[in-house]
């Protein structure tokens, strides 16, 4: 069954660590989008990709990086958390007629 | 750069009962796509309705329907008979060829049994 995947869904880790935030998808989508979202609030684009080796910033200004090496995943990174980093991270596809899927998200808490 | 606004922070509803979520856009496009999107707390975003802004007729999806007034730029969702399970965060939503998917600010839906 076509979907997309998150992990880990939480993450509680120490300042200053390197982290890895996983998504993948089933689906064969060209496009895909990491958002921030503190809890109850809007959506943040912080990145996107239109296929394999394209990445673009999205309209919030962010200290993570991505990478699009192969369709089926898009990992973010930062390289050195902070506890302004604590939020949740979505990611998503786009389907056809500008539909976006999104994944379960991952909750990160920078201590 | 396109705006989307949602006005209300949060409503309240009694359970089996009818509330109107609104939601007014800014943009100079002719064609586009606005969008209602469902958050449940701690689960997946999940999409409720779509409307082209090309078609006349509002979309419905089971007890899901807006009230679509391009003139206007409002897009209102109503959810008819009310369920628990409806609880939620609503977010509009607009999307226009070349331009990124653009959020409201959400209103968060209160069901009261």
């Amino acid at each position: 069954e076509a979907d997309i995947y998150q992990t880990p869904r939480y993450l509680v880790i120490g300042t200053g660590k390197k982290i890895t935030l996983e998504c993948s998808q089933t689906m064969g989508h060209d496009k895909m989008y990491w958002y921030q979202q503190d809890p109850g609030m809007e959506l943040h684009l912080i990145h996107y990709s239109y296929g394999v080796n394209s990445t673009e910033k999205g309209d919030l200004s962010s200290e993570s990086t991505v990478s699009r090496i192969r369709t089926e995943h898009f990992p973010l990174t930062l390289e050195s958390a902070r506890p302004s980093h604590t939020s949740q991270y979505l990611c998503a596809t786009e389907l056809a007629g500008y539909e976006q899927y999104f994944g379960p998200g991952t909750r990160l808490t920078v201590t | 750069a396109q705006t989307v606004t949602q006005s209300q922070p949060e409503m309240s509803v009694q359970e089996a009962e009818t509330v109107t979520l609104s939601c007014t856009y800014d943009t100079s496009e002719s064609d586009y796509y606005l969008f209602w999107y469902k958050q449940p707390p701690s689960r997946q975003m999940i999409l409720v309705i779509r409307q082209e802004a090309y078609k006349q007729q509002n979309a419905t999806e089971n007890r899901f329907s807006v009230n679509f007034q391009k003139a206007a730029k409002s897009f209102s969702l109503k959810i008819s008979d009310s369920q628990l399970g409806d609880a939620a965060m609503y977010f509009c939503a607009y999307h226009a060829a070349g331009n990124k998917l653009t959020f409201g600010g959400g209103t968060r839906v209160l069901v009261k049994p």
